[in-house]
């Protein structure tokens, strides 16, 4: 059925060092692929996404990338802060005629200062 | 974000009691859903809708129940038949197409309700 596998479950890293969390799809014709940032106690926030004719997207220090080949795609943030401590979860949207999106389990990240 | 309402934020069930959680949007999205979250853990899909009467069970349906008898509004039911209920509630949306955050098309959540068994 469909699904997204999301790696790794958690991720510590050093303030200054970059982080990287992956995502895998299994519906081929899945078009829409958003990342949300959810801080404990609170709703999850879009904080970027990419569509399916794009295969690379950035925004100051988060960018997503996207390999249609391979179904999967993975979320990239760079000079990490404290600030970027929470919870990711990446989503992929099934075939066209549906809203339904599917999300990965997440990655709780801490970023150490 | 601030378009999706929810409520209450809080709220605590007895035993063998239905509770009502609220959720209104005033984006105009055709979509609405419902998901659980239990402490560190994901996003469960409860039940979402594509229209106005009409409504699909997610992955984890039963004991809950929903209607949509409006564009803006999307109520969850959370029966006593629901064993354990306590989680953190969240009401999302989201426009056509599903994706194009540009357009504000993606799917957006409400702050969440907390229900806690007492």
């Amino acid at each position: 059925g469909e699904n997204v596998e999301q790696h790794p479950s958690t991720l510590s890293v050093q303030e200054g060092d970059s982080a990287v969390i992956k995502c895998t799809y299994s519906d081929s014709a899945s078009n829409y692929f958003p990342w949300y940032k959810q801080e404990l106690g609170k709703r999850p926030q879009l904080i970027i996404d990419i569509r399916s004719n794009v295969g690379e997207k950035k925004d100051q220090r988060i960018a997503v990338t996207l390999n249609k080949t391979a179904k999967h795609f993975s979320l990239h943030i760079t000079e990490t802060q404290p600030e970027d401590s929470a919870v990711y979860f990446c989503a992929a949207t099934l075939s066209q005629g549906t809203y339904k999106y599917i999300f990965g389990t997440g990655t709780r990240l801490k970023v150490l200062a | 974000d601030g378009g999706i309402t929810q409520s209450p934020k809080y709220l605590f069930r007895k035993e063998g009691q239905n509770v009502t959680l609220s959720c209104e949007q005033n984006l105009n999205h055709d979509a609405m859903y419902w998901y659980r979250q239990d402490p560190g853990q994901g996003l469960r899909l409860i039940y979402y809708s594509q229209i106005v009467n009409d409504f699909q069970k997610g992955d984890i349906a039963e004991g809950y129940s929903v209607s949509r008898e409006k564009k803006e509004s999307f109520p969850l039911t959370v029966t006593s038949a629901q064993k354990n209920p306590t989680a953190f509630y969240l009401c999302a949306s989201s426009g056509f197409p599903p994706e194009t955050s540009t357009y504000g098309n993606t799917i957006y959540f409400g702050e969440g309700s907390w229900l806690t068994v007492v």
